[in-house]
């Protein structure tokens, strides 16, 4: 079954810094979608960034990219010029078919002053 | 808060009531999902609805009833609710084209305090 793993449950960077969170994943197919999501204290989650497999080049939305190793399975989130406005929780997932989606557990971010 | 709009924002209930949770969409899209959210518990996907048939149900208890009556609303009842049932319950929707995917949206969810 496919599944997908955050390995830190809680992060801290400094504002204005740059973090990295990672994200890896187990799939035995070749073409599938990759998304982050944010998920503030209003809790409602929203896109960050979305990765296509077959495509090689890293997906970039502003101050948001990510480094997509196919190979290795890993597609990390990383935030630049970190702002107080990022801290929440974020969720790595992978789509498997046209609708399920297959969520990591999440890693909380806490952005300091 | 636009897109994805869920009622209400906190529900109490006792094990012997009846609820029910709603969700509207004004997106156009033509996929709609209830997930469960626990603490430290990755989402768990409970029902898909694509163009008002269910597609997918995991396994959830007969407790939990899904109704979609058309493409814009999808309601969840409740009844006979166990403790463990509390959980933050979110919608969402997507508009599915063939082999693409673009993503959710979400709803800010229902928080269900099951007493």
């Amino acid at each position: 079954a496919q599944t997908v793993t955050q390995s830190q449950p809680e992060m801290s960077v400094q504002e204005a810094e740059t973090v990295t969170l990672s994200c890896t994943y187990d799939t035995s197919e070749s073409d599938y979608y990759l998304f982050w999501y944010k998920q503030p204290p209003s809790r409602q989650m929203i896109l960050v960034i979305r990765q296509e497999a077959y495509k090689q080049q890293n997906a970039t939305e502003n101050r948001f990219s990510v480094n997509f190793q196919k190979a290795a399975k890993s597609f990390s989130l990383k935030i630049s010029d970190s702002q107080l406005g990022d801290a929440a929780m974020y969720f790595c997932a992978y789509i498997e078919g046209t609708y399920k989606y297959i969520f990591g557990t999440g890693t909380r971010l806490k952005v300091l002053a | 808060e636009t897109g994805v709009t869920q009622t209400p924002r906190h529900l109490v209930m006792g094990m012997t009531n009846k609820k029910s949770l709603k969700c509207e969409q004004h997106l156009g899209h033509n996929a709609m999902y209830w997930y469960k959210q626990s603490a430290k518990k990755p989402l768990e996907l409970m029902f898909v609805y694509s163009l008002e048939e269910r597609v997918e149900n995991n396994s959830v208890p007969s407790r939990f009833s899904p109704e979609c009556p058309n493409s814009s609303h999808l309601f969840l009842h409740l009844h006979t609710l166990q403790p463990e049932d509390s959980a933050l319950y979110l919608c969402a929707s997507s508009q599915a084209r063939g082999i693409e995917n673009y993503g959710y949206t979400f709803g800010s969810g229902t928080r269900l305090t099951v007493v």
